[in-house]
């Protein structure tokens, strides 16, 4: 299985601050990734896709970027409602599999 | 708009089964395949398998060969997945998804605790 490792697994920022989440790709999954972000207590919902687009409704000020077989996440002014937990994931080869997660909490 | 109406939460035994479904509305239930998906309290995302609605098609994450059974009901445009032999190791919120590379619908989760 393709393992993803992503980092940092927690993260605490101020309000309108530069975000950025990584995940590592075990081989090459060309730009076969997603990233999610979950709530508490809700289901997760999917941000960005191919690596770099950006899905339907989701805000500008969220954006995908790839260097090799590094992902970024990136939310440009962090807003208190980008709080909760990301997740990237690789959908190149069966199994899809999930990062870690990284857990996003306001300083 | 699409939308994937998951069972209520189970509370079952070690050693049972149990068996959550998926109803799906909004769109051509054989258009795309849904998959289940499991999060354990505090932990990652892990893909358990999918189903092809059209086809009855599956496809199994090794893990959860002989644990997971995966089934749709296209009269009613409902998914099935029954997790048999629980263990405590089982307790867990079970999503199910689609369409296919990239999950963009979710159901609302289904929490199943394995409990003596």
């Amino acid at each position: 299985d393709i393992q993803m490792t992503q980092s940092p697994a927690s993260l605490s920022a101020s309000l309108e601050e530069i975000v950025t989440i990584t995940c590592q790709a075990s081989q090459d999954i060309g730009n076969w990734l997603a990233w999610y972000q979950q709530k508490p207590g809700k289901s997760p919902q999917l941000l960005i896709y191919d690596a770099t687009s950006l899905a339907d409704g989701v805000p500008s000020r969220f954006s995908g970027s790839r260097s090799g077989t590094q992902y970024s996440l990136k939310i440009s002014r962090l807003q208190v409602e980008d709080i909760g937990s990301y997740y990237c994931q690789q959908a190149h080869s069966n199994p899809p599999t999930f990062g870690g997660g990284t857990k996003l909490e306001l300083k | 708009q699409v939308q994937l109406q998951q069972s209520g939460a189970e509370l079952t035994k070690p050693g049972s089964s149990v068996k959550i479904s998926c109803k799906a509305s909004g769109y051509t239930f054989t258009s795309y395949d849904i998959s289940w998906i499991k999060q354990r309290p505090g932990q990652a995302l892990e893909w358990i398998g999918a189903i092809n609605p059209g086809s009855g098609g599956t496809g199994y994450n090794e893990k959860f060969k002989g644990k997971a059974t995966l089934t749709v009901d296209k009269s009613s445009s409902t998914a099935f997945m029954q997790l048999s032999s629980l263990t405590p190791e089982d307790t867990a919120v079970y999503y199910c998804a689609s369409p296919g590379y990239w999950f963009a619908y979710w159901g609302q989760g289904t929490l199943v605790t394995v409990s003596s």
